[in-house]
């Protein structure tokens, strides 16, 4: 079946950044892209980026443009996403999920909690 | 962008009612690219319709997606206790948003 398993929990100070992992299995890695979302404390949903796994590229929202960077490792099925310059409104969870070109996220991660704190 | 305003931020219903989620975007959406997601407390977002109206696999009838251009309505008939739950709209058009989400409670 298909999973998407990410990485634990991250403590970390301002100004420095994060960088959490989601294996996937179960697909075709290159079948897919994965996104990043993000949801802080008590909040809603806000969409990060995405990236396409075939062709390698990249779409992230306008406002971490400068200091949100996803990648891939084909070789583990495995995605990246780290963001820089952390500030404490980026704590937060950070889901990662499955997510063809132009289709919603049928499948997601567990969660990786960001806690950014001095 | 395009903004999507979720409403109302609260439902209160008795099992069996029906709930009725609005969710209003600032310009027009491609109906193609309409979701809805559910999300229980300490979960990840579960996809419930996608494409406006066409159910993800899994998802009883009960759960029924309409809509187009700028407004968009999720129904829950027959609630049910599991139903409780924050349910967000999303448009996953070039640059995807979501709304702020509707929270529902079941009496």
């Amino acid at each position: 079946q298909v999973q998407l398993v990410q990485s634990g929990a991250e403590v970390k100070k301002p100004g420095a950044s994060v960088k959490v992992s989601c294996k996937t299995s179960g697909y075709n890695f290159n079948d897919y892209g994965i996104s990043w979302v993000r949801q802080a404390p008590g909040q809603g949903l806000e969409w990060m980026g995405w990236i396409s796994v075939y062709y390698g590229n990249t779409k992230y929202a306008e406002r971490f443009q400068d200091r949100l960077t996803v990648t891939i490792d084909t070789s583990t099925s495995t995605a990246y996403m780290e963001l820089g310059s952390l500030r404490a409104d980026d704590t937060a969870i950070y889901f990662c999920a499955r997510t063809g070109r132009g289709q919603p996220s049928f499948y997601w991660g567990q969660g990786t909690p960001v806690t950014v704190s001095s | 962008e395009i903004v999507l305003t979720q409403s109302p931020g609260t439902l209160s219903l008795s099992p069996g009612e029906r709930a009725t989620l609005s969710c209003r975007a600032s310009s027009s959406v491609t109906t193609s690219y309409f979701a809805w997601y559910q999300q229980k407390v300490g979960q990840a977002p579960r996809l419930l319709i996608y494409g406006a109206s066409s159910r993800a696999t899994g998802i009883p009838d009960r759960f029924r997606g309409r809509g187009s251009g700028t407004d968009f309505t999720l129904t829950i008939s027959r609630l049910e206790p599991e139903d409780s739950a924050v349910y967000f709209c999303q448009q996953y058009g070039s640059s995807p948003t979501f709304g702020q989400g509707t929270k529902v409670e079941i009496k």
